[in-house]
């Protein structure tokens, strides 16, 4: 069975710190991968996603993650946080059909 | 455009009522999905819906859980003789299955407390 597993549950950064969420899922087949993001008050959306090509993608808001197959990982990163980036943050793996699985999340705080 | 809809916004019942909870996907989206999420979780997968048709059900936790999308647009979540372990907040979400691949698109949730 799939599985996601997101390392942090909580991080709490400085404005203008760098920032890593790290994602590891379970699958060896081909797969889609995503990151959403829920700010307070808000609904999920759709950060950035990977389906095939560039491992490295970049999404909204100056984020970007790299899709390394050997280590199973989907790793978000941004160089430099904002208050504004303040969020949880989702992994979320599609083995190629429509289940697809999410990871617990990672609760983001940036301190302005 | 308008995005997912999700009706009611916050619904408390008792243990062991029926509850019904709406979505109304994005117009032209043929996919549509249901989850549900916990506090402290990630979106748990329920059920899928490719049109009219059930796709994939295999997350329904029991058959006190059912869901119909009978025109291939709104769906109904139908849950019967409610627990309070059902308590949670459920989400609906659709895609566009043929264009831009699996992204999907989250309505604002339901928040069901069973007491």
């Amino acid at each position: 069975a799939q599985s996601v597993s997101q390392h942090n549950h909580h991080v709490i950064l400085s404005e203008a710190a760098s920032l890593e969420l790290g994602c590891n899922y379970s699958y060896g087949g081909t797969v889609n991968l995503f990151w959403y993001v829920q700010y307070p008050g808000q609904h999920l959306q759709l950060l950035l996603k990977y389906f095939s090509g560039d491992p490295l993608v970049k999404g909204i808001k100056g984020f970007e993650a790299e899709f390394i197959k050997s280590k199973f990982s989907f790793n978000l990163r941004k160089p430099s946080v904002q208050w504004s980036d303040t969020a949880e943050y989702f992994c979320a793996v599609n083995a190629r059909g429509f289940k697809t699985i999410f990871g617990a999340g990672t609760r983001l705080f940036v301190k302005a | 455009g308008a995005g997912v809809s999700q009706t009611p916004s916050n619904k408390v019942t008792e243990k062991g009522k029926y509850v019904e909870l709406r979505c109304d996907p994005i117009s032209g989206h043929t996919a549509l999905y249901w989850y549900r999420q916990s506090l402290g979780q990630g979106p748990e997968f329920l059920i899928y819906f490719q049109g009219t048709g059930a796709a994939d059900d295999s997350g329904l936790p029991n058959d006190r859980f059912f869901a119909v999308r009978p025109e291939g647009s709104v769906s109904t979540l139908k849950i019967q003789r409610t627990e309070r372990g059902d308590s949670a907040v459920y989400l609906c979400a659709s895609s566009l299955t043929r264009t831009g691949g699996y992204e999907q698109y989250f309505g604002p949730g339901t928040r069901l407390t069973v007491t």
